[in-house]
């Protein structure tokens, strides 16, 4: 089966950049989706095709792919920012995969 | 705006049936499918299938094939999950996430999610 891999936790402090990674066996070639969850709240895609920001989504949060790593980075980090984020693919044997997820703390 | 709001929580004994609802509206019923995606306390995010509401065809996760069913109603604009056989291990949120396809598409918008209680 497909497996994704996450640090399970970076700490960031305010304005700083926050970088989270997700590692799979040729990751390059799936398109990823980045999802936010606060508590309690129900996941918010925040990323998706690697890359693209949806239009409600702030222009602080981007992402890219390569080989076996993709990364969404939070730029100009501010407290609300401070949430559970999944990566997630789909797999042609494993259908949907999610990443074990990563929280980041805004200190 | 889109919006999928789901039914609500559910407490149910080990061996009951449960099932979950999720009425969408803002974009033409037909045009995405629903994920159904679960949450344990604690615990990160687990795909349990995909149904298509064009042709009703349905995609379960392997864990759960024979005691999950999707299904819709396309006259009241919803989507249904039943489970089945339930155990302890079954707690959990339980969201649905529309997507365009069954693979590859993400999942754009959310319900607010459903708790079910599995206890004796």
């Amino acid at each position: 089966s497909y497996v994704l891999t996450q640090p399970p936790s970076v700490s960031v402090a305010p304005g700083q950049t926050a970088t989270i990674t997700c590692g799979g066996n040729d990751l390059g070639s799936k398109s990823v989706h980045w999802l936010q969850q606060k508590p309690g709240q129900a996941p918010v895609l925040v990323i998706y095709y690697d890359n693209v920001r949806p239009s409600a989504i702030p222009g602080r949060f981007s992402g890219s792919s390569s080989g076996e790593t993709a990364t969404l980075t939070i730029s100009r980090v501010e407290a609300d920012d401070e949430a559970d984020y999944y990566c997630h693919v789909w797999d042609s044997t494993s259908d949907h995969v999610f990443g074990p997820g990563t929280k980041v703390t805004v200190l | 705006q889109v919006h999928l709001v789901q039914s609500g929580a559910e407490v149910k004994k080990p061996g009951a049936s449960v099932k979950v609802s999720c009425s969408v509206s803002g974009y033409p019923f037909i045009d995405y499918g629903i994920s159904w995606v679960r949450q344990a306390p604690g615990q990160g995010l687990e795909w349990m299938g995909w149904i298509s509401p064009y042709t009703g065809k349905t995609y379960y996760a392997k864990n759960l094939q024979g005691r999950v069913t999707m299904t819709t109603d396309t006259s009241t604009s919803t989507f249904y999950m039943e489970m089945r056989s339930l155990r302890s291990d079954d707690t959990a949120v339980i969201y649905c996430a529309r997507s365009q396809e069954r693979g590859g598409f993400p999942f754009d918008f959310w319900g607010q999610g459903t708790l079910l209680t599995v206890s004796p």
